[in-house]
């Protein structure tokens, strides 16, 4: 039913250490994926994509890695910050789909 | 530039009452309209998507019905509130024609947090 998961609903990390956001999915026919953040009482906004034909896409301080075998990606945020307390969601789709599956969500909490 | 408005920004209703949440976007025309819905544990779900006026589709059957009366307004209502239905609506819109899927393509709004009582 969920295809797209983040088992992890919270993660604290120190300010400066590297935080590592976990996402998984179930359907083999996922082929672009993105990560939204979102800040309390504001919609969820686009933070950095990949799609199934890169295992790396890199934009400043963020990384997302995607494992196709093994259905999984991961943001990396290095070095964090403060301000990237937030909650984060994963989601993917599919070309001929129409719509984005989203992850449960992990909220970020990075600590001063 | 383009600006998404959802309103309100917090509900609290009792079961069997109807609701109205309203999502409005300026700054562009003839989008495409996004209806999503996050109850506790669970990830967005798409719950309605329109790609014009009187043309809505639904993705999962339930208590809820989605209008478009105008190009840039889209509302979420229903009958008779269940428990249920209690969680966070974002409306989001993309620019029109096919489901967009681009990372700078779909926008949301603020979200509406509904709690059924």
């Amino acid at each position: 039913d969920q295809q797209v998961k983040q088992n992890s609903p919270s993660l604290s990390v120190q300010e400066g250490r590297i935080s590592i956001l976990n996402c998984d999915y179930t359907n083999s026919m996922f082929d672009y994926f993105l990560w939204y953040k979102k800040y309390p009482a504001e919609g969820p906004t686009f933070l950095i994509s990949i799609s199934s034909i890169k295992d790396k896409n890199e934009d400043g301080r963020f990384t997302v890695f995607l494992n196709k075998s093994a259905k999984h990606l991961s943001l990396h945020i290095v070095p964090s910050q403060p301000g990237d307390s937030a909650v984060y969601f994963c989601a993917a789709s599919y070309r001929a789909g129409n719509q984005f599956y989203f992850g449960t969500g992990t909220s970020l909490t990075v600590i001063p | 530039s383009q600006t998404i408005h959802q309103w309100p920004a917090t509900l609290v209703q009792p079961v069997g009452s109807p609701l109205s949440l309203e999502c409005t976007v300026e700054g562009t025309s003839n989008p495409n309209l996004y209806w999503y819905r996050q109850a506790a544990g669970r990830g967005l779900q798409l719950l309605f998507y329109s790609i014009g006026i009187d043309q809505i589709s639904s993705e999962v059957p339930q208590n809820l019905s989605a209008s478009r009366p105008q190009d840039r307004q889209f509302i979420l209502s229903s009958k008779k509130l269940l428990l249920s239905d209690s969680g966070f609506y974002l409306c989001a819109w993309s620019t029109g024609g096919a489901f967009k899927r681009s990372y700078n393509e779909q926008f949301f709004g603020p979200g509406t947090r509904l709690t059924v009582l």
